[in-house]
């Protein structure tokens, strides 16, 4: 079982739409989770980070986790075109140490 | 604010040459993470920094890999002998590791091919 998934999609949605990215973890004791966009020949970059049970949220972003699911999930409303990219889900392992683990990413396609 | 520096953004070597990667982490960051990325095997890390100590480098791929970082504000990755599997996109990410602060932020990235 890999330590971070994520559905590598493509997920499609049309415009204006509610797009919803989800991501399980294996490590029960994780207690940071954060979200990555990166656009097609681009870096990756930080668009939300979670700590709590919950909802977080940011404009159009947010961010829901369940700890005890080990689930983690970004919803993105009035989705638009701009929004197609990569969006990887990322936990910080047991150890503690600030040391990442990804998913391997979903791919949003937002349709005119 | 300056974010993640990295050079060159772009090289293209032969197999058997030395290539040396270079990142310059956010002023103040005590952390320095450099990742690879391929298609087939998605975002890795190979080693990171905590106050310019190496702390992990079990991702590290083999002993042609090696990675220094001499002072807070410099890090290199050096691949010798390079080989075609190299070729990839190298990530340079850096954060101020604290309590409930693990934030990571990345460099643009150079991309090695190597042939």
């Amino acid at each position: 079982q890999k330590e971070v998934e994520q559905n590598s999609g493509p997920l499609s949605v049309p415009e204006g739409a509610i797009a919803s990215l989800n991501c399980t973890y294996s490590d029960r004791v994780s207690q940071s989770f954060f979200w990555y966009r990166q656009y097609s020949g681009k870096s990756p970059e930080l668009i939300m980070s979670i700590y709590s049970n919950g909802d977080k949220e940011d404009g159009r972003f947010t961010a829901q986790l369940n700890k005890a699911s080990q689930y983690v999930s970004l919803l993105i409303r009035d989705s638009q075109p701009s929004d197609s990219a990569t969006y990887l889900c990322a936990v910080i392992g047991s150890s503690n140490t600030g040391k990442l683990i990804f998913g391997q990413g979903t791919t949003l396609q937002v349709k005119p | 604010d300056a974010g993640v520096i990295q050079s060159p953004r772009h090289e293209v070597t032969e197999m058997g040459q030395e290539v040396t990667l270079r990142c310059k982490p956010i002023s103040g960051h005590n952390s320095l993470f450099w990742y690879r990325q391929t298609m087939m095997r998605g975002l890795e890390l190979l080693i990171y920094f905590n106050n310019n100590v190496p702390i992990d480098d079990s991702g590290m791929p083999e002993d042609r890999f090696s990675a220094k970082m001499p002072n807070a504000s410099f890090s290199t990755l050096k691949i010798q002998p390079s080989e075609p599997r190299d070729s990839a996109v190298y990530f340079c990410a850096s954060s101020f590791l604290g309590p409930r602060s693990y934030e990571q932020y990345f460099g643009p990235g150079t991309r090695l091919t190597v042939t």
